[in-house]
Parts: C-alpha cells; structure tokens; sequence
C-alpha cells in the first residue's frame, strides 16, 4: 500500500458513458495530480490541485473534468471519451506543489479501456 | 524545449551482470531529478532525488549520478526482483512541472 489508493483498478467503458476516477491519500499532502500515461509515451500532467485549488491545467479536453472536494481526495470525471484515450490513469500526491524534495507519491492507477 | 531522453528502451541482464542506465536532459535551470521504478500494473514508486552535478545516491544494488546533462542509474549484480521499468524526471528551476522519460524497461534473468 502505497499511501495513495485509486479505485476503480481496471475500468471498460463506452464512448457515450459516463464515469468517475476516484483517488484518495492521507498523508497529509497539500498538492494533488492526475497523470495519462500510454505505452511508450512519458507521463503526461494532466492536473495539478495545491490546497484544493486547480493550478495546473495542461490543454486537457473537456471530456475530463477534475474536482478536489478536500485535500484528501481527488476525482477525475469522464465523459464522451474517445478509443484514444484508453491508457492508466494515475494520481499522486506530493507536501506541496513546489520543489517536490521527495518526489511524488503515486497510486498504483486505473486502467480504462474506451470501446 | 525541456526533455529527457532514456537509453536504452528495454535491456535484459544475466543476474549478477552489472550495468548502467542512462538518462539524458535538456532544461533551462534543473531544480531536482528523480528516479522511479514501476512494476507491472502499478504506479511508480520513488527511488532517488539528485540535485546538482557530481551528487550520487545508493539504495541496495542502485546507484545513481548526475552530471550537467545526464544521470546514470547503475545496477550492481543484479537480481530478478530487480526487474522492473526505471523512470527518470527532472524539474526545471521556475517551474513544477515534471517532465518524464520514457522508461527503460529491465529483465534480469535468473
């Protein structure tokens, strides 16, 4: 256990369904983030929440929507995805959102298949 | 452009066969590179912190260095358990953004 918990593991879902991504941590951490990552890609930053505020929004299509309800949590909402977007989606968290000393915790991710 | 490049893309050791990872970058100012491992069907896991040039970190049979362009993550007689994807990231100076590599992927084979 990683300090990070995602849920669900593994998601299939249609172009015209809606779901929700769902992380959690209680380390105390004040920055939250969603990464895509794709084989044979780098991770790509999605999202970055400081303090629950959004501070980073890195040209991510509408058909993701965050939300950071506390600083323990962390949603990522999808809706009309494309095939294209079928990869892992992970969350970590880090004390702040600046100089990451540590360096990330990250949860172990969930697969979503787009079909 | 700030990017990081790894090499090589998979590599496959005998255990006990000693090598190394390289991890090259290019940022205007660098504030800190890291090191991940990732297992199969989990998130990365933080290995290493370097700052500056000429720093190096252990931990077990890794060992990692960094020069002003490039970090190498060296493995001493490996073991399977060993295997595994290394990821190196690197934050620039005026930034938080972190920008990943691609991975190498390891299999050390018994």
């Amino acid at each position: 256990e990683t300090g990070v918990t995602q849920t669900p593991r593994h998601l299939v879902m249609g172009m015209t369904n809606k779901k929700s991504l769902k992380c959690e941590q209680h380390l105390g951490h004040n920055a939250m983030y969603w990464y895509k990552q794709s084989a044979k890609k780098p991770l790509e930053l999605m999202f970055v929440y400081s303090l629950e505020e959004r501070v980073e929004n890195n040209s991510v299509p509408s058909r993701f929507s965050p939300e950071c309800p506390n600083s323990s949590h962390l949603f990522l909402h999808l809706h009309t995805l494309q095939p294209e977007d079928s990869a892992l989606y992970l969350c970590a968290s880090s004390p702040n959102s600046g100089t990451v000393w540590g360096g990330y915790t990250f949860g172990s991710g969930t697969r979503l298949t787009v079909v | 452009e700030d990017q990081v490049t790894q090499s090589p893309e998979a590599l496959r050791l005998q255990e006990g066969e000693s090598s190394s990872l390289n991890c090259s970058y290019t940022v205007s100012g660098l504030r800190g590179l890291f090191w991940y491992r990732q297992d199969p069907g989990k998130g990365p896991e933080f290995l290493f912190t370097l700052y500056s040039a000429g720093e190096e970190k252990e931990k077990e049979r890794l060992k990692a260095t960094l020069t002003k362009k490039e970090s190498f993550l060296h493995i001493t007689a490996p073991k399977p358990e060993d295997s595994a994807t290394y990821l190196c990231a690197v934050q620039a100076v005026g930034g938080n953004q972190f920008y990943f590599g691609t991975g190498t992927s390891l299999t050390v084979i018994p």
